[in-house]
């Protein structure tokens, strides 16, 4: 199964750039890498998602390797509303849509 | 706020007892997915359906059981209730069957 692997915790300094890493090595050719957050408990929420090339909208960017092992999810200016948990996701396969969030990244914005 | 609508919002109930969750989608999707999130065990996918068909199965118990009714809407029973169920219950849907999910605020289950 197309498994992730992120760091457990991050700090980001408010109004700096957090740059989330992410590991995806056995995800398939052509399977998106998805970001959502979550923040205390709410309902997660969709930030970003892409196949090979950067993306960017009005949240963040997603910086993709050219061979697609990782990626890197970048709030440009994190703010302390961005404190939340951070999920890299892929499809399980081999049928439906099924997210595996896993442990995700725990990121704090410092005043 | 993302369009999903989950009632309700908290539920306690005691142990062997059966509730109902329900879902109401983003207007436009047809897909719609559960997920458990307990405090060990994190985000966890349960099913998924399409159109009002089963599309994907992850980890749900067979006390569990969902449908996808016509008008899309969905429901999550859960019968025989027990200690260990208490926890955050999210939906979530898509406009297909393979698109970004968009999440309801979720139901917290407490079982006594």
């Amino acid at each position: 199964d197309a498994k992730t692997t992120q760091p457990t915790s991050m700090d980001c300094a408010e109004g700096r750039a957090a740059n989330l890493p992410c590991n995806h090595s056995t995800i398939s050719g052509n399977e998106y890498v998805y970001w959502y957050r979550q923040i205390h408990s709410q309902g997660p929420q969709y930030i970003i998602h892409g196949l090979k090339n950067n993306e960017t909208n009005e949240m963040a960017s997603l910086i993709i390797t050219e061979d697609r092992k990782s990626s890197t999810l970048i709030l440009p200016h994190a703010t302390l509303r961005d404190t939340a948990v951070y999920y890299c996701i892929v499809r399980v396969p081999p049928t439906g849509n099924q997210f595996y969030f896993g442990t995700g990244t725990s990121l704090t914005v410092i005043p | 706020d993302s369009g999903v609508t989950q009632t309700p919002k908290h539920l306690i109930t005691a142990t062997g007892q059966r509730v109902t969750l329900r879902c109401s989608p983003r207007s436009g999707d047809l897909s719609v997915y559960w997920y458990q999130q307990s405090l060990d065990q994190g985000l966890q996918f349960l099913i998924q359906y399409y159109n009002g068909e089963e599309r994907a199965k992850g980890n749900i118990l067979e006390r569990f059981s969902a449908q996808q009714f016509p008008d899309l809407h969905s429901e999550l029973n859960l019968s025989s209730l027990e200690l260990g169920d208490s926890a955050l219950y999210f939906c979530a849907s898509s406009v297909g069957e393979y698109n970004e999910q968009f999440f309801g605020p979720g139901t917290r289950l407490t079982v006594l």
